[in-house]
């Protein structure tokens, strides 16, 4: 069964904290989504992954196949950074599979 | 060059009515997928199109919904006889040729809210 799981559901934290999220799948996953979500609005796509590392500005995400497992980290973080962040998972059936998201509050 | 475009931004419909959602991808894409998110939920697939043709509709609710991408014009996702459960965020999304699945990234539109009241 195609699977993600996100931690944390929620998290607060300090203006200029490093943040990371973290996103766990099942087997078979041919890439994997890091979404960012404003409060009714819509989505944005942060990174697409199917190995190693990428980084865009503050936002890094990390991939980790043998394990399963892809980090987004985002340094200096700011209040605007306070959004939903969603991992997908791509099983090669063309329907992405979503975790339940991470709520983040980054508080001045 | 305009993202995907989905309009309605928000709408209301009474019991009983229907809602046609539209989308329109970005210039050149040719794979539409639509998601659902219900409030306090994730986001879930409900269907892949292509031009004329509905590729995988498995994660569609068997009655009451259908959806089509024609040859022109926008992806169409209609609700006959909406009911309050069908309140949601409907998003939809575009990938070039070969799809996402390919290694295309995938872009969003800003979604359609719906309400039913």
């Amino acid at each position: 069964k195609n699977e993600v799981e996100q931690s944390p559901q929620n998290l607060t934290a300090q203006e200029g904290e490093f943040i990371t999220i973290n996103c766990s799948y099942s087997v078979g996953i041919s890439a994997l989504h890091w979404l960012q979500q404003h409060p009714g609005g819509g989505i944005v796509s942060l990174f697409m992954l199917s190995s190693g590392k990428k980084k865009h500005g503050r936002l890094i995400a990390t991939i980790n196949i043998q394990e399963k497992h892809s980090s987004l980290h985002i340094t200096a973080s700011h209040p605007r950074d306070s959004a939903v962040y969603i991992c997908a998972g791509d099983f090669g059936n063309e329907k992405l599979t979503f975790g339940t998201g991470t709520r983040l509050t980054i508080i001045p | 060059n305009a993202g995907v475009m989905q309009n309605p931004r928000h709408l209301v419909r009474r019991r009983g009515q229907e809602a046609r959602l539209r989308c329109s991808p970005m210039k050149g894409h040719s794979h539409v997928y639509w998601y659902r998110q219900l409030p306090e939920e994730g986001l879930k697939f409900m269907v892949y199109l292509q031009k004329e043709n509905i590729i995988d509709e498995s994660g569609m609710p068997k009655e009451r919904f259908s959806a089509e991408f024609p040859k022109e014009g926008p992806s169409i996702l209609r609700i006959q006889q909406v009911v309050r459960g069908d309140s949601a965020a409907y998003f939809c999304a575009s990938s070039p040729s070969l799809g996402q699945s390919s290694g295309n990234t995938i872009y969003f539109g800003e979604g359609s809210w719906l309400t039913v009241v």
